[in-house]
């Protein structure tokens, strides 16, 4: 079955403290992998596609790369309006007719001044 | 502004209203999605159509009813529903079904009482 985990569930950082989120997936193949960022009642909003294991993709404090069984998406000198919460979802491989994303449930980012 | 455009906001409705979920999309894209957020759970796609065309029910009850009238816009008509159907209705849309990144709308947030 495919599966998406992510963790930590809840991550607090002071600010300037860099970490990781992972996002571990099982699925019989991979056609992409996605990141979203989430705030409060918001809908997600894309942040990269991730294709082949090795891939890396940057975007301002934030760096995703991806394995053949997990991605990290990596944020390097937090600040507070980074705080949010940080979805991952794989497409599999035969989905491509229908689009569909599994997503995992989420890390909630607290970033504090 | 997302381009992914979704009304109401808010929505309460008693277990034997009908109502009406609308979403617009303005990036010419010809996949729209519907997914439902529940608290503490991830994302669960309902619905995939591609070109107007429904390709994915995700096994969803019938109490929930889509439409597609047209590339640009999405329905889901509610009848009869049960409190536990109280989620964040998130409508997304992609270049087309097999394609990378959705992006998605701001979301309905429904209380069924």
């Amino acid at each position: 079955e495919d599966q998406v985990t992510q963790s930590p569930e809840a991550l607090r950082l002071q600010e300037g403290e860099s970490s990781s989120l992972n996002c571990s997936y099982t699925v019989s193949g991979l056609r992409g992998l996605f990141w979203y960022r989430q705030d409060p009642g918001k809908g997600p909003e894309f942040l990269f596609t991730l294709y082949s294991a090795g891939e890396e993709k940057e975007k301002e404090r934030l760096k995703a790369t991806l394995t053949k069984k997990e991605s990290f998406l990596h944020i390097t000198a937090p600040k507070p309006e980074d705080s949010a919460t940080y979805l991952c979802a794989v497409q599999p491989l035969g989905s491509g007719n229908t689009g569909k994303l599994i997503f995992g449930q989420g890390t909630t980012l607290q970033v504090k001044p | 502004e997302t381009g992914v455009t979704q009304t109401p906001r808010h929505l309460v409705m008693g277990m034997t209203n009908k109502k009406s979920l609308k979403c617009e999309q303005h990036l010419g894209h010809n996949a729209m999605y519907w997914y439902k957020q529940s608290a503490k759970k991830p994302l669960e796609l309902m619905f995939v159509y591609s070109l107007e065309e429904r390709v994915e029910n995700n096994s969803v009850p019938s109490r929930f009813s889509p439409e597609c009238p047209n590339s640009s816009h999405l329905f889901l008509h509610l009848h009869t529903l049960q409190p536990e159907d109280s989620a964040l209705y998130l409508c997304a849309s992609s270049q087309d079904r097999g394609h990378t990144e959705a992006f998605f709308g701001q979301g309905t947030r429904l209380t069924v009482v």
